[in-house]
């Protein structure tokens, strides 16, 4: 089955600070991947997918990650952290097992705060 | 577009009534996920429709869950008896044909049961 495994719960960065996510996946097949941002008391919103094209991913406010399939890993960057960036992120993959169905799993989420 | 909409916003009940989540997808996508999410165990898909019909529900938890979309621009999620740990924040998600495109999620329901 695959998995999903964000490292760290939580990341706490200075506004101006490079904010760096991390995602790593387990998947035999090539996935699709993507990065969710949730604010409080709203639902995910999409910043940006992977999907075998380029393997530098730009997204919205600023977002990037970079898909490195010999470290199978996804991570969010963002160079300059700004107060509004503060919300939670989630990475996920979708992929399929075999079957003619994909799912999407989403990790477990890391929190970012910004502070001033 | 006014994106994917659920009601009610909040829910508390109590033990062993009936709950039944609501959700309006993206006009023209045909297909809806719910998906439910907990401190312990993040965000879990219960069940996935593709034109109205369920294709996989094999996250739907037990007896007490059951879904349907009677048509491409309604979908209820019903719990019925709730219990405890039932409660949790249910998404309703839509995409334009499937699995691999984009998933836009409602706001939520947060879901209380005492």
């Amino acid at each position: 089955a695959q998995s999903v495994t964000q490292l760290g719960s939580h990341v706490s960065v200075s506004e101006g600070a490079l904010v760096l996510l991390r995602c790593n996946y387990s998947s035999s097949v090539p996935p699709y991947l993507f990065w969710y941002v949730q604010y409080p008391n709203q639902g995910l919103q999409l910043l940006l997918k992977y999907t075998s094209a380029a393997t530098l991913v730009k997204g919205i406010n600023g977002f990037e990650a970079e898909f490195k399939k010999s470290e199978t890993s996804f991570h969010l960057t963002k160079p300059s952290a700004h107060m509004s960036d503060a919300a939670e992120y989630f990475c996920a993959v979708m992929s399929n097992s075999g079957g003619s169905n994909y799912k999407l799993t989403f990790g477990k989420g890391t929190l970012l705060t910004v502070n001033p | 577009d006014a994106g994917v909409i659920q009601s009610p916003r909040h829910e508390v009940t109590e033990m062993g009534q009936e709950v039944t989540l609501r959700c309006k997808p993206i006009s023209g996508h045909n297909s809806l996920f719910w998906y439910r999410q907990t401190m312990m165990r993040g965000l879990e898909l219960l069940i996935y429709f593709n034109n109205n019909v369920p294709i996989d529900d094999s996250g739907m938890p037990e007896d007490r869950f059951s879904a349907k979309m009677p048509n491409a621009s309604f979908s209820t999620l019903k719990i019925q008896p709730s219990e405890p740990r039932d409660s949790a924040v249910y998404f309703c998600a839509s995409s334009l044909t499937g699995y691999t495109d984009t998933q836009y999620f409602g706001p939520g329901t947060r879901l209380t049961v005492l």
